[in-house]
């Protein structure tokens, strides 16, 4: 069955710092993965996405994934974070064939001044 | 560019009573998902729908029945509402054809409270 683990609850940077927000999925053939980020009352908005090809993919706001399958990871990075970027952040993983997606547990993200 | 709607956005409901959470989408795609959003669980996966006219358990089914209306709109129900499912419940809708089209949208979400 596949899963996805997010291991840090909560993370705190400062800002302009360097982020990176982990994510572990489990399932046995390639799978899509997305990290989506979510603002307090809102819903969930795509910041990137992995189906094929490049393992190392750019999204909205500055973000970027690599997926590496020998660790069965798909780590989100930002080189410089911005307070806006306060948020939580979920990362999921996709099936093709059952359309089925599964979600991390999320990672909240606060950042100071 | 409604997206996915879902309604009510809020929503008390007594133990016992029943309630049907409704969805729907207007950007023609095949699948749509319920999920509930918990603090510290992430969101978990009720039912979904690959296509219309199939539905599937997810992750929490017990409690939930769904309904396929047809390709824009999926109806979650609760028959006996228990204060376990207060909750936030998200709707959201993917086109799932081929690689390009399995990004999922979300609705904004719906606060249900069971007392």
């Amino acid at each position: 069955a596949q899963s996805v683990t997010q291991p840090d609850i909560h993370i705190t940077v400062s800002e302009g710092a360097s982020l990176e927000l982990r994510c572990n999925y489990s399932y046995g053939a390639t799978p899509y993965l997305f990290w989506y980020v979510q603002s307090p009352g809102q819903g969930l908005q795509l910041l990137l996405k992995y189906f094929s090809g490049d393992t190392l993919v750019q999204g909205i706001k500055g973000f970027e994934a690599e997926f590496k399958r020998s660790q069965s990871s798909f780590n989100l990075r930002k080189p410089s974070v911005h307070w806006s970027d306060a948020a939580e952040y979920f990362c999921a993983v996709g099936t093709s064939g059952t359309y089925k997606y599964i979600f991390g547990t999320g990672t909240r993200l606060k950042v100071l001044a | 560019n409604a997206g996915v709607t879902q309604t009510p956005k809020f929503q008390v409901l007594k133990t016992g009573q029943s309630m049907t959470l409704q969805c729907a989408q207007d950007m023609n795609h095949n699948s749509m998902y319920w999920y509930r959003q918990d603090p510290g669980m992430g969101l978990r996966l009720i039912y979904y729908s690959a296509s219309e006219g199939t539905t599937d358990k997810g992750e929490v089914p017990n409690g939930y029945n769904v309904s396929r209306l047809n390709k824009r709109e999926f109806s979650l129900r609760l028959e006996s509402a228990a204060p376990s499912q207060t909750s936030v419940y998200f709707c959201a809708s993917s086109e799932n054809r081929g690689l390009s089209g399995n990004t999922i949208y979300f609705g904004e979400g719906s606060w249900l409270t069971v007392v």
